[in-house]
């Protein structure tokens, strides 16, 4: 069946405009996670959904970052006023729940590059 | 949450099996252990858990020890494909979070 997809793949864009990035969960899946892995870095924990709420926003660098989720399915990041620190790669993931013991699967990620 | 503690990277030789270490001496008892795989230019992808018992699937073998302060991903033959950092993670009763820590980067050679 289909994985976890992301859109766009790629994206690059000029400090101080705003971007959104897609994460599409696998089908019946109703936790949905936000991950970044900069440059070199490891993968930092941003946000998740169980369903269309997110407990936990703990991980969100700013307040220009920004995520929803609607329809318990497509889950949407916006970065507002793009800095050069924010260009990374933006990774998703889905789970049937949200447990410790549940798999997560993950999408390709869409690169993120901030001129 | 309880952190990990894995080599930088390892090297194994194609055809030979490949024990990757992880040591987690502060886990609690409700702790599950994950193990995933990065490809170069990829999203994580998972390869196996457990919680006390060693566990086995296709892609690989999880062993744990008795006092569960390390585990051991063990890959029976490596490949080329098998190339990747390798991420252990400890995830807590009631979390859901992945922790990531450095990795161990995986070299296979030919």
């Amino acid at each position: 069946g289909a994985g976890v997809s992301q859109s766009p793949s790629n994206k690059v864009t000029e400090k101080g405009k705003d971007v959104e990035l897609r994460c599409d969960p696998i089908s019946g899946h109703t936790a949905l996670y936000w991950y970044r892995q900069s440059l070199g870095q490891g993968l930092e924990f941003l946000i998740y959904f169980q369903g269309n709420s997110a407990p936990d926003k703990s991980g969100l660098p700013s307040d220009r970052f920004s995520a929803e989720r609607t329809g318990g399915s497509v889950s949407t990041l916006t970065i507002q006023r793009t800095q050069q620190e924010d260009s990374a790669v933006y990774l998703c993931a889905s789970s049937l729940i949200a447990a410790s013991f549940n798999e997560q699967f993950f999408g390709p990620g869409t690169r993120l590059t901030v001129l | 949450d309880a952190k990990t503690t894995q080599p930088n990277s390892m090297e194994s030789n194609e055809e030979e099996p490949v024990h990757l270490p992880c040591n987690h001496s502060t886990i609690s008892g409700t702790d599950y252990i994950h193990w995933y795989r990065q490809l170069p230019s990829q999203g994580p992808e998972y390869v196996i858990h457990g919680l006390t018992s060693n566990v086995n699937n296709r892609m690989a073998s999880l062993a744990i020890a008795e006092d569960r302060k390390s585990s051991t991903l063990i890959l029976h033959r490596a490949t080329l494909r098998d190339a990747a950092v390798y991420y252990c993670i400890l995830t807590a009763a009631g979390t859901y979070k992945y922790i990531f820590g450095t990795g161990t980067r995986l070299k296979v050679l030919a």
